[in-house]
């Protein structure tokens, strides 16, 4: 989930297990979210986004899943690979179409 | 495509001098974003161009930050004068418009790291 302060939150896992990343987001007006990926001494990379009429969509090996309930997102990794390793943010996007980041969580793959 | 490209990438200046770095947006995109990175503070929007015109500056920390974009395919971003407190990961990025939807998504440049001394 996200966090408060100078550490990030770190999920460690096994090679080949799948991965939940969870993000609580601010805005119940937010109609559109993404999930990115920073490795190291990299900028964001877009992963997968899905808008707020929706509560699950899927791309290779990644699902995002949104509920808006309880504003909540997450995005599982199907059989993590050590090149999945990297920080996870998801941003929240309302009526201003700008994005507000999370502040991230540290993947770690173990092989 | 290159991709959004930043210089330099890394830069180490003294406190009290002039910073620029420098973007190049993906071209084609007509939004460009600056945004700052710290383990403090995570990521920040400073500013955003649309069609080369600054639309929300209000993350700009103080006067020191300026930022232009003279044409589509070119951005800097200014701190005069560099305190150390302004180190941090700086990020440029581009998208085809403001507006939600998958075609507006932020492709982000591998950034400038500054230390300033």
């Amino acid at each position: 989930g996200e966090s408060v302060g100078l550490h990030l939150p770190t999920l460690s896992v096994q090679e080949g297990d799948n991965s939940i990343i969870n993000c609580a987001y601010s805005n119940s007006a937010s109609d559109y979210f993404i999930w990115y990926k920073q490795e190291s001494g990299k900028g964001p990379q877009f992963i997968i986004d899905i808008r707020s009429n929706m509560d699950k969509r899927q791309g290779q090996r990644v699902t995002v899943l949104l509920n808006k309930t309880v504003k909540h997102l997450s995005l599982q990794i199907a059989a993590t690979q050590p090149g999945d390793s990297a920080v996870y943010f998801c941003a929240e996007l309302g009526g201003s179409y700008i994005p507000t980041f999370g502040r991230g969580t540290s993947l770690i793959v173990h092989p | 495509d290159a991709g959004v490209i930043q210089s330099p990438r890394h830069e180490v200046t003294e406190m009290g001098q002039e910073v620029t770095l420098r973007c190049k947006p993906i071209s084609g995109h007509n939004s460009l974003f600056w945004y700052r990175q710290t383990m403090m503070r995570g990521l920040e929007l400073l500013i955003y161009f649309n069609n080369n015109v600054p639309i929300d500056d209000s993350g700009m920390p103080e006067d020191r930050f300026s930022a232009k974009m003279p044409n589509a395919s070119f951005s800097t971003l200014k701190i005069q004068p560099s305190e150390p407190r302004d180190s941090a990961v700086y990020f440029c990025a581009s998208s085809l418009s403001p507006g939600g939807g998958a075609v507006n998504t932020q492709y982000f440049g591998p950034g400038t790291r500054l230390t300033v001394l």
